[in-house]
């Protein structure tokens, strides 16, 4: 079976761009989370998604939302980024009882 | 509510010796999941090993075993014959019974441990 992937791997943007992150759960999990790991807060839950419907939230502003398609894709936008979005973006994969991560998407503000 | 306590803020072993590294946590599910995982600097979170609250025998994959404590509520990992490639950032996670039942996919984690193995 394939693992979880991400795309891109790296991104560099500038203050207030937006950014959009995709992620690809392995074959057969509907469940999609995310996840904002930084050196100061360690790694912090932003939402899960399950069978295209939002199932979780962390405490996050709302410049942070996602998504999920039918093929359980999912991805993750970021409107009007600030310095402190910089962050290494996790996004994981689940079925019951399991979780696997892909690479991550390391993302630079500017 | 849920945590993770991870205070050992960098571990140095020498290659092919032992290592323990220290987690523990606090739930008031009766029915839980802890987690290992490895992050290199690569930054990919690697799933090395996994314990139920109801498991009677600790967990234990390959080089990597699970010291577990329901009454302490720990979840020690312990790294037999350490290799070069196992430095890296180690994490505990607790996932709940609602994360066991898969109603949720929410883990929690440590602050992270860093182990470096000396040759």
């Amino acid at each position: 079976k394939a693992g979880v992937t991400q795309t891109p791997r790296y991104l560099i943007k500038t203050r207030g761009q937006q950014v959009t992150l995709s992620c690809s759960p392995i074959s057969g999990h509907r469940s999609v989370s995310w996840y904002q790991q930084t050196p100061g807060q360690g790694l912090q839950f932003l939402f899960e998604y399950f069978s295209e419907t939002q199932r979780n939230k962390g405490n996050f502003p709302g410049r942070f939302s996602g998504r999920q398609f039918s093929n359980s894709r999912s991805e993750m936008n970021v409107s009007t980024l600030e310095l402190g979005d910089s962050a290494l973006y996790l996004c994981a994969s689940s079925f019951p009882g399991t979780q696997y991560f892909g690479p991550g998407t390391r993302l630079l503000v500017l | 509510a849920q945590k993770i306590t991870q205070t050992q803020p960098g571990m140095f072993v020498q290659e092919k010796e032992a290592v323990t590294l220290d987690c523990t946590y606090d739930t008031s599910d009766q029915s839980y999941g802890l987690f290992w995982y490895k992050q290199p600097s690569s930054g990919e979170m690697i799933f090395l090993i996994y314990q139920g609250s109801y498991d009677e025998q600790n967990a234990t994959e390959g080089r990597y075993s699970l010291n577990f404590q329901k009454a302490r509520k720990s979840a020690n990992l312990v790294i037999s014959a350490s290799q070069l490639g196992d430095s890296a950032m180690y994490f505990c996670a607790l996932g709940s019974s609602d994360f066991l039942t898969g109603a949720n996919s929410k883990l929690t984690f440590g602050k992270g441990i860093t182990l470096s193995v000396r040759p």
